[in-house]
């Protein structure tokens, strides 16, 4: 079966814009869960969403944020891009996700902010 | 919060060599699972490990549970080029899931 899928792939943004990635889990699964991975910080977890409801959130600004639609699929906008948010994004989907769900990632959607 | 200690951050090993790399939590874990991510690619889920003083195999790879469910390790013998990557070790139990840094694994042909 087809696995998760992460747009856009890459993208470059100024400081200040905004921007929206996507992500499309495996079918079946309900939980998406977006994480942060950068060299200096590692794997950071965002938030999970489960059947449309955010079911944990990470210790990140509120200038991240997600939703998730009736189709498990996720969308996470950050706004007011600052240039520590050039990152690689990855999006992880889980059959019952929470703490003892095994994580499928994506490929990921690489950001940089200039 | 919940903090997951991982080491070494690197390792140089010679092809066939073993290879080990190791996660300690500050609190008890109700499990702990763990990723490999190639270079440039994502992580890959290998294994969870649930009950206190488990062992599990893969092939060459050997995943253990501490008896007090705060350390992990993973053991790889004769080590392969193909094992080359970053493994990451990543909490249960705790509100906000938690990944260790990560031991990147350079394996020397």
């Amino acid at each position: 079966k087809a696995g998760v899928t992460q747009t856009p792939r890459y993208l470059i943004k100024t400081r200040g814009q905004q921007v929206t990635l996507s992500c499309s889990p495996i079918s079946g699964h309900r939980s998406v869960s977006w994480y942060q991975q950068t060299p200096g910080q590692g794997l950071q977890f965002l938030f999970e969403y489960f059947s449309e409801t955010q079911r944990n959130k990470g210790n990140f600004p509120g200038r991240f944020s997600g939703r998730q639609f009736s189709n498990s699929r996720s969308e996470m906008n950050v706004s007011t891009l600052e240039l520590g948010d050039s990152a690689l994004y990855l999006c992880a989907s889980s059959l019952v996700g929470g703490e003892a769900g095994e994580l499928f990632f994506g490929e990921g959607s690489r950001l940089t902010v200039l | 919060g919940q903090q997951v200690m991982q080491i070494p951050q690197y390792q140089h090993v010679q092809e066939g060599e073993d290879f080990t790399t190791y996660c300690n939590s500050s609190t008890t874990l109700s499990n702990i699972q763990w990723y490999k991510q190639r270079p440039g690619g994502h992580p890959v889920f290998l294994i969870q490990l649930v009950k206190s003083g488990e062992v599990k195999k893969q092939k060459r790879l050997t995943f253990q549970f501490g008896e007090a469910k705060k350390n992990s390790s993973l053991h790889i013998t004769a080590t392969q080029t193909t094992d080359v990557g970053t493994y990451f070790c990543k909490s249960g139990g705790s509100y906000i899931p938690t990944f260790g840094r990560g031991t990147s694994l350079i394996v020397h042909p």
